[in-house]
């Protein structure tokens, strides 16, 4: 299994709601991100998980809650967003010890997020 | 500080014809990994190659291929005999090597029109 699953592919909040994305692997990767990408932009890292602790909050508003309940799973919770959080959210994992033939970084296809 | 420079934002080239991505990286590492990544208008980040830094050999791969040298800081692209499925926004992207999670740090993406 070489993939990174995320779920739904596509959401459509209020602005009051509370939803979640969800994120799995089973490659045994132990570091897994959020990134956001909005239209016509490269994607842009906002958290990083190590061996399921926060290793890396680029300064994300707490209206984004990340989890990491176990080292397959990642989720984002999202509360109270804005409409300017409209954006394709993608998950990616990779292997934590590096060796130069072996770099585990994948992608998974994104939850392309609407709020309304 | 790392940083990866794509300085052409959009290109159109008539089916057939070759074309070459551009993609220029700073980094302070010794160690570290570029990729190219593929994202067409359905949204999902395809990969397309990885290169670490110890190995400067150029890859083929069907019609595409990349030319990496460390000389220049570059990593370019070249599709040759275009294809109308080429049509996409194309990533360059660095990481950086050693036993730690990193983050993969995007150009801003050339966006590929190939006409019919």
């Amino acid at each position: 299994d070489t993939e990174v699953t995320q779920t739904p592919k596509h959401l459509v909040m209020g602005m009051t709601n509370k939803k979640s994305l969800k994120c799995e692997q089973h490659m045994g990767h132990r570091a897994m991100y959020w990134y956001k990408q909005k239209a016509k932009k490269p994607p842009e890292l906002m958290f990083v998980y190590s061996y399921e602790k926060l290793s890396i909050n680029e300064s994300v508003p707490s209206r984004f809650s990340p989890e990491c309940p176990n080292s397959s799973l990642l989720n984002l919770h999202l509360h109270a967003l804005q409409p300017e959080d409209s954006a394709l959210y993608l998950c990616a994992s990779s292997q934590v010890i590096r060796s130069p033939g072996g770099y585990g970084y994948t992608f998974g296809s994104g939850t392309r997020l609407t709020v309304v | 500080a790392q940083k990866v420079t794509q300085a052409q934002t959009e290109i159109s080239v008539v089916e057939k014809e070759d074309v070459t991505l551009d993609c220029v990286y700073e980094t302070r590492d010794t160690t570290y990994y570029l990729f190219w990544y593929k994202q067409p208008p359905s949204g999902e980040l395809v990969f397309l190659i990885r290169r670490n830094s110890f190995d400067e050999q150029n890859e083929i791969s069907g019609r595409y291929s990349w030319n990496f040298q460390k000389s220049t800081s570059s990593f370019n692209f070249t599709i040759t005999a275009s294809q109308v499925v080429d049509s996409a926004v194309y990533f360059c992207a660095l990481s950086g090597g050693g036993n730690r999670d990193d983050k993969i740090i995007f150009g801003k993406g050339t966006r590929l029109h190939i006409l019919p």
